[in-house]
């Protein structure tokens, strides 16, 4: 069974500082997703990344991928409140077929003024 | 254009009830997933459909059932409701079967009493 992890679960920051959330999971999987939920809201999609050694930016985000080490960073630099909210990533099942992802336990960001 | 929509948004229903959940793709997308959110958790992946039949199904008992109709929307029921089954339930719909990235609707709060 795929397994998901995510740490840190929860994470205060102050505006303007640098933070990395971490995401490992279990078995081979070619394509790892980045959400972001606000309270009460549904998913947004931010990263979608396909191969091993991927890397894309949106602003303060940047996550990577590593499917040798099972592990993909979301970074955060110079935090603002807007950033607040919690974070997902969630993997599929490989093979190139998205019918199930299986999600971490999310991130909830606090960025403090 | 309009993403997906689902309905109710928010819902409550006694012990015992049967719900039933709808959800209208992103117009052109012929695969319809259900997740499962509940609060302080990351979605559960429920049933996945593609061209009206099922493809995948998740760890979840029979009393969750779905379907999906000639025009791609998606019902999702649930029958002899419990109070471990409020959550949140999130409908996505993707393109097509693999190498699709998923879009998520807004979500329908159901609260079971």
């Amino acid at each position: 069974e795929l397994k998901v992890e995510q740490n840190p679960l929860f994470l205060s920051m102050q505006e303007g500082k640098n933070y990395t959330i971490y995401c490992n999971y279990s078995t081979t999987s070619d394509r790892l997703y980045w959400y972001r939920q606000d309270p009460g809201k549904s998913l947004e999609s931010l990263f979608v990344l396909l191969s091993n050694g991927a890397v894309k930016q949106e602003g303060r985000l940047m996550a990577s991928l590593d499917t040798k080490a099972r592990l993909s960073t979301l970074h955060i630099t110079a935090a603002v409140h807007d950033l607040s909210a919690t974070y997902f990533c969630a993997v599929d099942m490989g093979g190139g077929s998205n019918y199930k992802l299986t999600f971490g336990k999310g991130t909830l960001l606090t960025v403090n003024p | 254009d309009a993403g997906v929509t689902q309905s109710p948004t928010h819902l409550i229903k006694t012990r015992g009830q049967q719900v039933t959940l709808r959800c209208s793709p992103i117009s052109g997308h012929k695969s319809v997933s259900w997740y499962q959110q509940v609060l302080g958790q990351g979605p559960q992946f429920i049933f996945q459909y593609y061209e009206k039949e099922e493809r995948g199904r998740g760890n979840f008992p029979d009393r969750f059932s779905a379907r999906q109709f000639p025009n791609y929307s998606s019902e999702l029921n649930v029958n002899a409701l419990l109070l471990g089954d409020s959550a949140l339930y999130l409908c996505a719909s993707s393109p097509g079967w693999v190498n699709t990235e998923a879009f998520f609707g807004q979500g329908t709060r159901l609260t079971v009493v």
